[in-house]
């Protein structure tokens, strides 16, 4: 298994671009999320799915979509790049279980780090 | 307002030598106390979970501990490694029908261990 996969490693783009991060598990996994990470900041939810065709939002997701339709992709689209999104992303996924009494583990993937200029 | 706190923020310490790290939360009600691993340049990796119901857990060199009383955890490392050079992270899980703000992440404690 190769478990949770992002691509690209690295971006740069100016400020206006959009792009798409990609990112890929082969676990089966119904639970996705994505989140960045700011210096000194904990990591922060953008978006999360619960399954194929089903996105909602987390803590911080203006400026950024998502759509699920698969199990294993999870796409995060930036529409208009601003230089405070500058971070670095990180994709996650876990089985169903993550939303039951008995918590599962939650895998993350490499990271995408990006730089808005 | 749901926080997790660790501290130190950074720790040096020899290689061979133990340490703790704090995580202290109000996340409210809570579900599970979960710490991670993360290398430099690296995602996350999962050291252990804990429910309420569950004082102390260990990973190999790691043994995280959990008072749900008064609402802190730490995590123990012994006969420390270079390899053990990372920030560790502390989150909360709090129950919740909305799994979108289910998880609060502590700003991490950054820890160098020195030959």
């Amino acid at each position: 298994n190769a478990g949770v996969t992002q691509t690209p490693k690295f971006q740069v783009l100016k400020t206006g671009q959009s792009m798409t991060l990609q990112c890929a598990q082969d676990m089966n996994h119904e639970y996705m999320s994505w989140y960045r990470q700011d210096p000194g900041m904990g990591l922060r939810l953008i978006h999360y799915s619960v399954g194929a065709g089903i996105t909602d939002q987390g803590e911080v997701p203006n400026g950024y979509n998502v759509s699920r339709s698969t199990t294993e992709d999870f796409p995060l689209r930036l529409l208009s790049a601003a230089p405070s999104q500058t971070s670095v992303y990180f994709c996650a996924s876990s089985s169903k279980t993550f939303l039951a009494k008995f918590p599962d583990t939650q895998y993350f993937g490499p990271g995408t780090r990006l730089t808005v200029l | 307002k749901n926080q997790v706190e660790q501290s130190p923020q950074s720790l040096i310490i020899l290689e061979g030598k133990n340490c703790t790290l704090q995580c202290n939360y109000t996340v409210s009600p809570f579900s599970n106390l979960r710490w991670y691993k993360q290398d430099t340049g690296r995602g996350p990796v999962s050291l252990t979970i804990m429910t309420f119901s569950e004082n102390t857990k260990s990973n190999g060199r790691y043994t995280a501990t959990l008072d749900a009383d008064t609402k802190q955890s730490s995590l123990h490392i012994t006969a420390s490694q270079l390899s053990d050079s990372a920030s560790y992270i502390c989150v909360v899980s709090r129950l919740n029908n909305n799994a979108g703000n289910m998880l609060t992440f502590g700003g991490g404690t950054r820890l160098m261990v020195k030959p």
